[in-house]
């Protein structure tokens, strides 16, 4: 079975500008989450996804940072304007059902200058 | 509300050491417990799993046994080697939550050979 698909693996950009980073799920996986880890700490959820519907997006800062999942499979998180403390890895994560064991991509590890 | 405490780091032990990371939570209900384990420039990987007190999960080597009455699910492996060197980050889903992973800071385990 494969696992949880994550690209870019690296991005390094210049501060004010946008990036993008793209997730696809364990297939069936009606679950996926959005992480944010900064070096040093456990992961932080930004957004929680059950389908293609927000089950909870209260700690995404909404003024930078949006996703979607369309159609209810893959998805993208966008960071426009980027800045300098928003260097940090990236991490998706899906479960089959809420409440069940989630599974974690190999990150995106983002540097902004 | 729900919170997960981990002993702090590094943990440096030689090959072939007892290990023991702790971990206590509080939970207002009935919590499933987690140990994921993040090698270097990886993403989370899980570790192993209790659902219910008195459960033990055990994966590679290592053990960790929930106990509902001190409220701790401690990690341990009878002989380190220097590949188990990562971060390992304990974590508790329940229903208060939301069933969304609380987690741990993390303790991050040198061995050195």
């Amino acid at each position: 079975e494969a696992g949880v698909a994550q690209s870019p693996r690296y991005k390094i950009i210049e501060k004010r500008q946008s990036v993008a980073f793209w997730c696809n799920p364990i297939s069936g996986h009606a679950t996926l989450y959005w992480y944010q880890q900064i070096l040093g700490q456990g992961p932080k959820l930004l957004i929680q996804f059950q389908n293609n519907g927000v089950v909870d997006d209260s700690q995404l800062p909404k003024d930078r940072f949006s996703a979607e999942r369309l159609k209810g499979v893959d998805s993208t998180l966008k960071i426009q304007p980027a800045k300098l403390e928003d260097s940090a890895v990236y991490l998706c994560a899906s479960t089959p059902l809420t409440g069940a064991t989630q599974y974690f991509g190999p990150g995106t590890r983002l540097l902004v200058l | 509300g729900d919170s997960v405490t981990q002993m702090e780091g590094p943990v440096t032990l030689s090959e072939e050491a007892f290990l023991t990371i702790n971990c206590t939570y509080t939970a207002t209900g009935y919590p499933s417990l987690f140990w994921y384990v993040q090698y270097p420039g990886e993403g989370l990987q899980l570790l192993l799993k209790a659902t219910k007190a008195d459960d033990k999960g055990s994966n590679k080597g290592f053990e960790a046994t929930y106990r509902k009455e001190t409220t701790s699910f401690h990690l341990e492996k009878g002989s380190v080697q220097v590949s188990d060197s990562a971060v390992y980050f304990c974590a508790l889903s329940d229903r208060d939550s939301n069933y969304q992973l609380i987690w741990g800071a993390g303790t991050k385990l040198i061995i050195k050979p």
